[in-house]
C-alpha cells in the first residue's frame, strides 16, 4: 500500500528565504506526482505536476523535481513571500487508479 | 475551463436529514472522486467513478451513497450521519483513472453535523 510521508510538518520563515519542502512515497508505480496548495478550510490548488518519466517542473518561483527510483520529490520555492503561506501537499498518481496524500506541510512567510 | 464546481459550500445537517452534495465538472473528464478531509489532516478517498461507473470504495460506511449520473456530474447523498462525519468533502477529476493525468479539485463542501 502506497504510503506518502512529508517534512517538514511544519515551517515558519522570513520573507525573502528560499526554501525546500520533501515528500516521500514508498511504491514506484506511480503515473505522476502533484505539488498542491491548501489555504484554510478551502480546496486544493495544484502548482506543478511532474509525469513519472519527468525530472522536473517549473512554474515561476516554483521548481518541483522528482527522483522516482528514490521515491522523493521536493518542491522548491524562491524568494518566498507572505502570501505563500498555506500548507502544501503532495500527491502520488498510483498504478491503482487513486491519489494519495503525503500529510502536508505547513508553511507560514513572516513579513 | 479547468474548474470543478461543488455545492453547497456549507451545509450543516442534523443527525435525522437526508441530503446531497454535488459537484460538477465540464472538461470531458472520465474519472471523478469524492475525499474526505478532517481539520489538519491530509484528503482521505473514499470512492472513484470510472467512466461513470463505482471503480474503488473505500469501505466507507453506507449512510454516505455516491451516485453518477452522467459523465460530468457526481453526488454524494448522506442520510443518517453521525457528528464524527462532520469534515470538508472534496470532488476530484482527471481526465482518466488509469492514465498519466492530472487531477483537479473544487473548493469542497464543508460539512456539520449536529
Amino acid at each position: 500500500k502506497q504510503e506518502v510521508t512529508q517534512i517538514p510538518a511544519a515551517l515558519s520563515v522570513p520573507e525573502g528565504e528560499n526554501l525546500v519542502l520533501n515528500c516521500s512515497f514508498t511504491d514506484s508505480a506511480i503515473y505522476n506526482l502533484q505539488w498542491f496548495r491548501q489555504d484554510p478550510g478551502k480546496g486544493l490548488t495544484s502548482l506543478l505536476l511532474i509525469q513519472s518519466s519527468q525530472r522536473e517542473q517549473t512554474s515561476g518561483r516554483l521548481n518541483a523535481s522528482l527522483d522516482k527510483s528514490s521515491g522523493r520529490s521536493t518542491l522548491y520555492i524562491a524568494a518566498s513571500q507572505p502570501g505563500d503561506s498555506a500548507t502544501y501537499l503532495c500527491a502520488v498518481h498510483n498504478y491503482g487508479q487513486n491519489f494519495v496524500f503525503g500529510p502536508g506541510t505547513r508553511l507560514s512567510v513572516l513579513p | 475551463d479547468t474548474e470543478v464546481t461543488q455545492t453547497p459550500k456549507h451545509l450543516v445537517m442534523g443527525m435525522t436529514n437526508k441530503k446531497s452534495l454535488k459537484c460538477e465538472q465540464h472538461m470531458g473528464h472520465r474519472a471523478m472522486y469524492w475525499y474526505k478531509q478532517k481539520a489538519k489532516k491530509p484528503p482521505e478517498l473514499m470512492f472513484v467513478y470510472s467512466y461513470e461507473k463505482l471503480s474503488i470504495n473505500e469501505s466507507v460506511p453506507s449512510r454516505f451513497s455516491p451516485e453518477c449520473p452522467n459523465s460530468s456530474l457526481l453526488n454524494l447523498h448522506l442520510h443518517a450521519l453521525q457528528p464524527e462525519d462532520s469534515a470538508l468533502y472534496l470532488c476530484a477529476s482527471s481526465q482518466d483513472p488509469a492514465q498519466n493525468t492530472e487531477a483537479f479539485f473544487g473548493q469542497g463542501t464543508r460539512l456539520t453535523v449536529v
